[in-house]
């Protein structure tokens, strides 16, 4: 099994829809639950992160983990073409350690 | 807004050169990171780096890898002999510290696109 693993998409959505983001992972020593933003051939981005399990809101962004099923979600509300980007989980362990990415999905919000 | 700096943003090099990737990390940060993503795949970690020595290191990164800091500012990649296969983007990344209990942020550089001819 992968450490984490993300729906690739590509997902292509109308302006102000609501996106739904997925990764699992199997790693239970994961604590940190990162959701960076990649645009075309930049640099990943950190867009917004959770501790443990629950909720944690951010303007049109809303991360969610559930460490019992050991799956990771991001929503976003309201979605903007300027959100149109690959997004990427990144589980870690916290502190230091190396981010453990999933593959990315790739959105598209058309005006 | 301070931000971590690459150069150079694309390298071309024949298979069996060496080629060192430069990284510019955040003045006060402490821990750097190396990353690469092979087009159309995912970022993988391959080494961390704090107090002038590897912290960990992916089975990635082989002998023909190393890394340095070789004057308290620039963080350089080096792969000693390229193969066709390390044509990749590369990332640094860098964190403030690694305070137990919580995470840093880890920032990241633009990229440096590595194309082994």
């Amino acid at each position: 099994q992968k450490e984490v693993e993300q729906d690739p998409g590509p997902l292509s959505v109308p302006e102000g829809a609501i996106v739904s983001l997925n990764c699992t992972y199997s790693n239970s020593a994961f604590q940190y639950f990162m959701w960076y933003r990649q645009y075309s051939r930049k640099g990943p981005e950190l867009l917004m992160y959770t501790y443990s399990s629950g909720n944690k809101e951010d303007g049109r962004f809303t991360a969610q983990v559930d460490k019992s099923s050991k799956y990771i979600s991001l929503f976003i509300r309201d979605s903007q073409p300027s959100d149109s980007a690959t997004y990427l989980c990144a589980p870690t362990q916290g502190g230091s350690e190396k981010l453990v990415f999933g593959k990315g999905t790739k959105l598209t919000v058309n005006p | 807004e301070p931000e971590v700096t690459q150069t150079p943003s694309h390298q071309v090099t024949q298979m069996g050169q060496e080629v060192i990737l430069r990284c510019v990390p955040i003045s006060n940060h402490l821990y750097f990171y190396w990353y690469r993503q092979i087009l159309g795949q995912k970022v993988e970690f391959l080494v961390s780096f704090y107090n002038n020595e590897i912290s960990e290191k992916s089975e990635i990164f082989d002998d023909q890898f190393s890394v340095e800091r070789p004057d308290g500012s620039n963080f350089t990649l080096k792969i000693r002999s390229t193969k066709l296969e390390d044509s990749a983007m590369y990332f640094c990344a860098d964190t403030l510290s690694g305070t137990g209990g919580m995470t840093d942020t880890q920032y990241f550089g633009p990229g440096t696109r590595l194309t082994v001819l």
